[in-house]
C-alpha cells in the first residue's frame, strides 16, 4: 500500500463547475499538506499549503485537511480551460515530500 | 529574477552509459532537492542538499550520487544507466528554514535510456 493515494482520473468537467481532488493517507506523522500543479513538460507549481487539520482559501482555490479520516482535499471554483493540468497532492516527511500519483484534470469550453 | 533552472532539459543515454545533471537554485535559496518522476506518477525524493553535503536520501541505490558547490548549485550524476531510470529528473530549491513548503521546482530533465 502507498502512503498517499491518489486517483489519476482524468476528471473531465465543464467550464465553471466547482471541481474536487482528494487524496488519502497513511502516515499519521504528516504535518504538513500540499498541492501542486503541473502542466504538461514543466516542473509541479505549489498551489496551496495547509499545516494539520482545518480549511485554507486562496481566491478559486480551498484546501481542506481532516487528519481524523487521513484526507485531505482541493477544491477549484468557477473552473476554467487553463485550470487543465495534473494535480498532485504532496506530504512531508523529514524534509522529503511524499507524493500522490496526481490527478489529470481537463476542463472542458 | 530567474527561477529553477536545469539543463539540460533532454538528454538520451544509452544502457550503461553515466549522466549528469545541473541546477541553478532560486536566488536566495540555499537548499536542492532532486525527484525522479516516471511516467504517470508522483516525483520520488532522490537526496537533499545543504552546506555541500548530502542531508537526506531516499530509497535509491548508490549509483544516483549528487554534489552541491559552494554557490549552491548542483549536480546529479548517474552510472550504469538502466532502462528504468527514463524518467523527469526534477531539482527543487529551497530556503533551509521554509522546509518542505518552501520548494519551487525546474521544469526537470527529462533523460531517457535506450
Amino acid at each position: 500500500q502507498k502512503e498517499v493515494e491518489q486517483d489519476p482520473g482524468p476528471l473531465s468537467v465543464p467550464e465553471g463547475a466547482i471541481v474536487s481532488l482528494n487524496c488519502t493517507y497513511s502516515n499519521s506523522a504528516f504535518q504538513y499538506f500540499m498541492w501542486y500543479r503541473q502542466y504538461s513538460r514543466k516542473g509541479p507549481e505549489l498551489l496551496m499549503y495547509t499545516y494539520s487539520s482545518g480549511n485554507k482559501e486562496d481566491g478559486r482555490f480551498t484546501a481542506q485537511v481532516d487528519k481524523s479520516s487521513k484526507y485531505i482535499s482541493l477544491f477549484i471554483r468557477d473552473s476554467q480551460p487553463s485550470d487543465s493540468a495534473t494535480y498532485l497532492c504532496a506530504m512531508d516527511s523529514n524534509y522529503q515530500l511524499i507524493w500522490g500519483a496526481g490527478t489529470k484534470l481537463i476542463i472542458k469550453p | 529574477d530567474a527561477g529553477v533552472t536545469q539543463s539540460p532539459t533532454h538528454l538520451i543515454k544509452t544502457r550503461g552509459q553515466q549522466v549528469t545533471l545541473r541546477c541553478s537554485p532560486k536566488s536566495g535559496h540555499d537548499t536542492v532537492s532532486w525527484y525522479q518522476q516516471a511516467l504517470g506518477q508522483g516525483p520520488q525524493f532522490i537526496f537533499q542538499y545543504y552546506e555541500e553535503e548530502e542531508r537526506q536520501r531516499g530509497n535509491f541505490p548508490d549509483r544516483f550520487s549528487g554534489h552541491q558547490f559552494p554557490n549552491y548549485s548542483s549536480e546529479l550524476n548517474v552510472n550504469a544507466l538502466l532502462l528504468g531510470d527514463s524518467a523527469l529528473y526534477l531539482c527543487a530549491s529551497s530556503p533551509r528554514l521554509d522546509g518542505n513548503y518552501g520548494y519551487t521546482f525546474g521544469s526537470g530533465t527529462r533523460l531517457t535510456v535506450v
